[in-house]
């Protein structure tokens, strides 16, 4: 099938980690995406993994695979009020690139 | 200018206007997308236009109307809405041909019908 799903919410308190989960569906995605979207506006391209790679870290932002699973994460370390907001993932799949499918967002609250 | 832009942000219309959306990509992609983003929904890949030419219409009503000029302008023309499309209309562009496609968005416009 083509579904991407993710959860709907998360609540953390200022300061704490937040990690946001993905499952996927097909076998043959190639990239793997997280989207930010703040109210207001469209979707801004936080990070990507390819699918060979198991870990990508850039500066606050770790990303997981574990394509066994197909499973995706997204971890944030030291959450900030700034960073509540919609997260998306979204995968490419083999021969399809730039047509993504996307899950439906998992909304991030940080609590001061 | 850079990325992608829209306008307008805004559109208030009644069932029997005609509006355009307007999008500009300001990235030097060659590929352009209309997604339609509804409150508790995914996100809806309404148009895909590669090099111009339309590849991808995702069964949209012919109420719905895209026109690509050039790989940096992206229109869609709007005309006997229903008040169920209302919704955020997302624009997006990327550069195709390579292994990494990532979609760069627009600020959408937020449509409403009356």
């Amino acid at each position: 099938g083509e579904d991407v799903e993710q959860s709907l919410f998360l609540s953390v308190r200022e300061g704490d980690s937040s990690v946001i989960n993905c499952t996927y569906t097909d076998s043959s995605s190639t990239y793997l995406y997280w989207y930010k979207q703040e109210p207001g506006a469209g979707l801004q391209l936080l990070t990507y993994i390819f699918s060979n790679m198991d870990m990508k870290q850039d500066q606050r932002l770790t990303v997981l695979l574990n394509k066994k699973d197909k499973h995706l994460s997204l971890r944030i370390a030291d959450t900030q009020t700034g960073d509540s907001a919609i997260y998306f993932c979204a995968e490419s799949r083999s021969g399809n690139t730039g047509k993504l499918i996307f899950g439906q967002g998992t909304t991030l609250q940080v609590k001061p | 200018e850079t990325g992608v832009t829209q306008t307008p942000r805004h559109l208030v219309m009644g069932m029997t206007n005609k509006k355009s959306l307007k999008c500009e990509q300001h990235l030097g992609h060659n590929a352009m997308y209309w997604y339609k983003q509804s409150a508790k929904k995914p996100l809806e890949l309404m148009f895909v236009y590669s090099l111009e030419e339309r590849v991808e219409n995702n069964s949209v009503p012919s109420r719905f109307s895209p026109e690509c000029p050039n790989s940096s302008h992206l229109f869609l023309h709007l005309h006997t809405l229903q008040p169920e499309d209302s919704a955020l209309y997302l624009c997006a562009s990327s550069q195709e041909g390579g292994r990494n496609s990532p979609l760069h968005f627009g600020n959408g416009t937020r449509l409403t019908v009356t």
